[in-house]
């Protein structure tokens, strides 16, 4: 089965740990991007990869950090520099397109960190 | 606009309605615009990827349609089921891609 899968489900920190959400897929798919939402909230772009060993800032990436050693893995470490991680984290993937043809992205099913 | 907004925020219809909801968004600089229906506890799923103004797209009960110069695109649902009950999710196409925050919607049986 291709899909997405992020790990764990809940998690929850003390203040000031920096922790890790897992994102992996087997679609070979390119591209690969983490979203945040919070309550009220449509998601908002955290960070995105093209390639491996590249990514790119989204609209909210302070505090957080990313890394894309391999094609099938996209980790994101929300570190204490971040003001307010309590939210819901999701992870998608998609195809690249060319010009004028755009790919709808798949999400893993999210991770929701508690910080306390 | 600047942002993506959709409207309404929330809609309670009875089953066997029909229904829509709105997705605005900056006319300039067009990519895409994508529809995603997000069921609860369960990870949003793609309707539609739109490219050209004019675009319309079906897919059974559900349609959009899309105009690239004036900045919106529009989502119906035909004769709405309880199943139907999700948050409908647009978003701009492209890397540095903006949501907009949903129209949560609820079939009555």
């Amino acid at each position: 089965d291709g899909g997405i899968t992020q790990s764990p489900k809940y998690l929850f920190r003390k203040e000031g740990q920096n922790v890790t959400l897992s994102c992996e897929q087997n679609l070979n798919h390119d591209a690969m991007y983490w979203y945040r939402q919070d309550p009220g909230q449509g998601l908002r772009l955290i960070y995105y990869s093209q390639i491996v060993n590249d990514f790119q800032k989204g609209d909210i990436a302070e505090g957080y950090s990313v890394s894309r050693e391999k094609k099938e893995s996209f980790p994101l470490t929300v570190t204490s520099a971040q003001k307010n991680p309590t939210a819901f984290y999701l992870c998608a993937s998609s195809k690249i397109g060319g010009r004028g043809v755009s790919y709808e992205q798949y999400f893993g099913p999210g991770t929701r960190l508690t910080v306390t | 606009i600047l942002n993506v907004e959709q409207s309404p925020q929330s809609l309670h219809v009875q089953e066997g309605d029909s229904t829509n909801f709105t997705c605005s968004f900056p006319s300039s600089n067009f990519y895409a615009l994508h529809w995603y229906r997000w069921e609860t506890a369960k990870s949003p799923e793609a309707l539609f990827v739109m490219t050209l103004n004019g675009d319309e797209k079906k897919k059974g009960r559900i349609s959009a349609t899309l105009n690239t110069k004036e900045g919106y695109s529009y989502l119906y649902i035909k004769g709405s089921q309880p199943e139907d009950s999700a948050t409908y999710l647009c978003k701009t196409g492209g890397f540095k891609t903006i949501f907009g925050a949903g129209t949560r919607l609820f079939v009555k049986a």
